[in-house]
């Protein structure tokens, strides 16, 4: 079956401006988060959905960053007034169940946004 | 909160060899514990995970090993292949998240 898809590949933005990052988990995947990577480290966790609310958004930089999964599904993460040190690839993963520890975490192939 | 050190940063192996990466993890809640193995441009990829009530976990080529007394675990891959070249990632869970480690970028020189 398909794995977790992101949407765009790459995006490059102008400093200030506002981006939106779209996530399609696995289907019937309860749990959903949004992961950021800079160059040469290790997933840094931003927020984490179970079902269309936000069990975790204690890794959020900031409120220029939101994010939302109306549906239960799809999920968006929004940037508003980027700034440079926003470039990063940010990852989204879903899990069967979020509810349990246990659950793996499925991967996306991650959204290059670069700001200029 | 918890906090995830990896080590090595960089290890080269000849083909053949054995290939170990170790990790350390400071919130004894903590009690999942997945390797990742990332290819460039790639998001990661689970390879094998270990539960805390688990000492050790075998998949073939791969072994995971935890000593939750110490809170550390180490990921071993023997007879390592060209292919088994990317960067590998380990991860202890908080609640429902991921911490991970700094990551190993392992390269296997035929």
């Amino acid at each position: 079956g398909a794995g977790v898809s992101q949407t765009p590949s790459n995006k490059v933005t102008e400093k200030g401006k506002y981006v939106e990052l779209r996530c399609d988990p696995i289907s019937g995947h309860t749990a959903l988060y949004w992961y950021r990577q800079s160059l040469g480290q290790g997933p840094e966790f931003l927020i984490y959905f179970q079902g269309t609310g936000a069990a975790d958004d204690s890794g959020l930089p900031n409120d220029r960053f939101f994010a939302v999964r109306p549906e239960g599904s799809v999920s968006t993460l929004k940037i508003q007034r980027t700034e440079r040190g926003d470039s990063a690839v940010y990852l989204c993963a879903s899990s069967a169940n979020g509810g349990f520890f246990y659950a793996e975490q499925f991967f996306g192939p991650g959204t290059r946004l670069t700001v200029l | 909160g918890e906090n995830v050190e990896q080590h090595p940063s960089t290890l080269s192996v000849q083909e053949g060899d054995s290939a170990v990466i170790k990790c350390t993890y400071s919130d004894s809640a903590s009690n999942y514990f997945p390797w990742y193995k990332q290819e460039l441009g790639k998001g990661p990829q689970l390879i094998i995970d270990i539960r805390s009530n688990v000492g050790e976990k075998k998949d073939q080529r791969i072994a995971v090993t935890l000593n939750k007394t110490a809170k550390h675990f180490s990921l071993h891959i023997t007879e390592t292949q060209p292919e088994d070249s990317a960067v590998y990632f380990c991860a202890a869970n908080q609640g429902g998240k991921l911490i991970f480690g700094q990551g190993t970028e392992l390269s296997v020189k035929p």
